[in-house]
């Protein structure tokens, strides 16, 4: 069974706070992925990385950063959580090739207060 | 414009009701599609990719109409347990260097009652 672990599935932050969601794959892909999603918006793609160290903006990196040292992890980092960022935060993985499946974690709901 | 747009619903049908979804999307240099089911508090899974040809699992249909670029998704014999969100995916371009990756619609929410 594929498995895309997040090390949170709930956390509460401070404004200001820097904040680490990080996310395991176990299946040996290339890609991974970070999404938000919020009500009436859907998932929103925030950053992904196609290999170690690369990683590439997705449609709403403003206020995020991450980090790919190893293949099978994907940190995203808030460097200073504000409200807008209370979010659900869904980490996916899938092989290079872009026509195959994402493989979804089960979620971060972090809350920014 | 959103790069893939869905109808949000809810749809609300009766079991045993046959119940179609649509999706449009922009790019016109899409290649893969995808439809994902997410039920509520849960990650979304891959329900069925959307081939060319147009594809068939079971109660479930996935068409694709390239020159007028849209998706749908036909549930036949609904069931209780279709309840869920059914998000449109389609393989796009990042805005950054436009490297592909998975652009995800904002959801149809169906309701099957009793």
């Amino acid at each position: 069974d594929v498995k895309v672990t997040q090390s949170s599935r709930y956390l509460v932050k401070r404004t200001g706070e820097k904040v680490f969601l990080e996310c395991v794959q176990d299946m040996d892909h290339e890609n991974m992925f970070w999404y938000r999603q919020d009500p009436g918006l859907g998932l929103r793609l925030i950053y992904f990385s196609y290999d170690v160290k690369m990683k590439e903006k997705g449609d709403i990196p403003e206020g995020y950063s991450v980090s790919r040292e190893k293949k099978e992890r994907f940190s995203l980092i808030l460097e200073s959580a504000s409200t807008n960022q209370t979010s659900m935060y869904l980490c996916a993985s899938s092989f290079l090739q872009g026509g195959t499946e994402a493989f979804f974690g089960q979620g971060t709901r972090l809350t920014v207060v | 414009r959103k790069e893939v747009e869905q109808d949000p619903g809810p749809f609300n049908v009766p079991e045993g009701a046959t119940v179609a979804f649509n999706c449009t999307y922009s790019n016109s240099a899409s290649q893969s599609f995808f439809w994902y089911r997410q039920d509520c508090r849960k990650e979304p899974k891959l329900l069925m990719s959307v081939y060319s040809s147009g594809n068939e699992d079971g109660r479930f249909t996935a068409q694709l109409n390239r020159a007028s670029q849209y998706i749908s998704l036909l549930i036949r014999d609904s069931k209780l347990s279709d309840s869920a969100t059914y998000l449109c995916v389609v393989n796009g371009r990042t805005m950054d260097t436009g490297r592909r990756a998975l652009t995800f619609g904002s959801g149809t929410r169906l309701q099957v009652q009793p």
